[in-house]
């Protein structure tokens, strides 16, 4: 089993549409989770963090983290063109390294 | 933006040369990592550390080498390359923040073609 897991999508939404991004990890020990985003080309920039269970909103973005089913989400309300790129989940081991899934690639339709 | 600098951007090159990327941090950030990218496939982690004369390696095998003489500074290095090497090469640093946890700072990549 890989340490990540997200579906490689591509996921289309509608503009305007809500998108939502699922990530699955296996070290039940994680302490800390992350989204990035990563446009073709570019390098990864950090999205939001998440530490806790629950929701934690920024702007059009809410990251959502369930440990006990160890399921990290992130939501993007109001969809954009400029949304359109690769999520990438990224979770913080027991060894303190950052591990990262392959990616979703999200495609806004304008 | 980023306080991480990576060079060169692009490296076209031959087969069995020696090549070193360059990674250079200004943020005094104590912990550096390379990432392996191929062109639409996850970021697999080669190389970390977590300060000077400490370098790991990662979960994938690589067969390129790091140091880690000077905290700003985490070069890779390859001492014949193959065309099994071409990617893109990433180069993070991290400093722990109020919960703890890793945030990564990305530079902006070396793209590797080995002819």
């Amino acid at each position: 089993q890989k340490e990540v897991e997200q579906n490689s999508g591509p996921l289309s939404v509608p503009e305007g549409a809500i998108a939502s991004l699922n990530c699955t990890y296996s070290d039940r020990v994680s302490q800390s989770f992350f989204w990035y985003r990563q446009y073709s080309g570019k390098s990864p920039e950090l999205i939001m963090s998440i530490y806790s269970n629950g929701d934690k909103e920024d702007g059009r973005f809410t990251a959502q983290l369930n440990k006990a089913s160890q399921y990290v989400s992130l939501l993007i309300r109001d969809s954009q063109p400029s949304d359109s790129a690769t999520y990438l989940c990224a979770v913080m081991n027991r060894d303190d390294k950052i591990i990262f899934g392959k990616g979703t690639r999200l495609h806004i339709l304008p | 933006e980023a306080d991480i600098y990576q060079t060169p951007r692009y490296l076209v090159i031959g087969t069995g040369k020696k090549i070193t990327l360059e990674c250079s941090q200004t943020m005094g950030h104590d912990k550096m990592y390379w990432y392996q990218q191929d062109p639409g496939m996850e970021l697999h982690l080669i190389h970390y550390s977590y300060g000077v004369n400490s370098t790991e390696k990662g979960d994938l095998s690589s067969e390129s080498t790091v140091s880690r003489i000077r905290t700003e500074h985490f070069p890779l290095t390859l001492e014949s390359a193959r065309p099994s090497h071409t990617s893109q090469y990433l180069c993070a640093s991290s400093a722990q923040n109020r919960a703890g946890a890793n945030v990564l700072t990305f530079g902006a990549g070396s793209r590797l073609t080995v002819l």
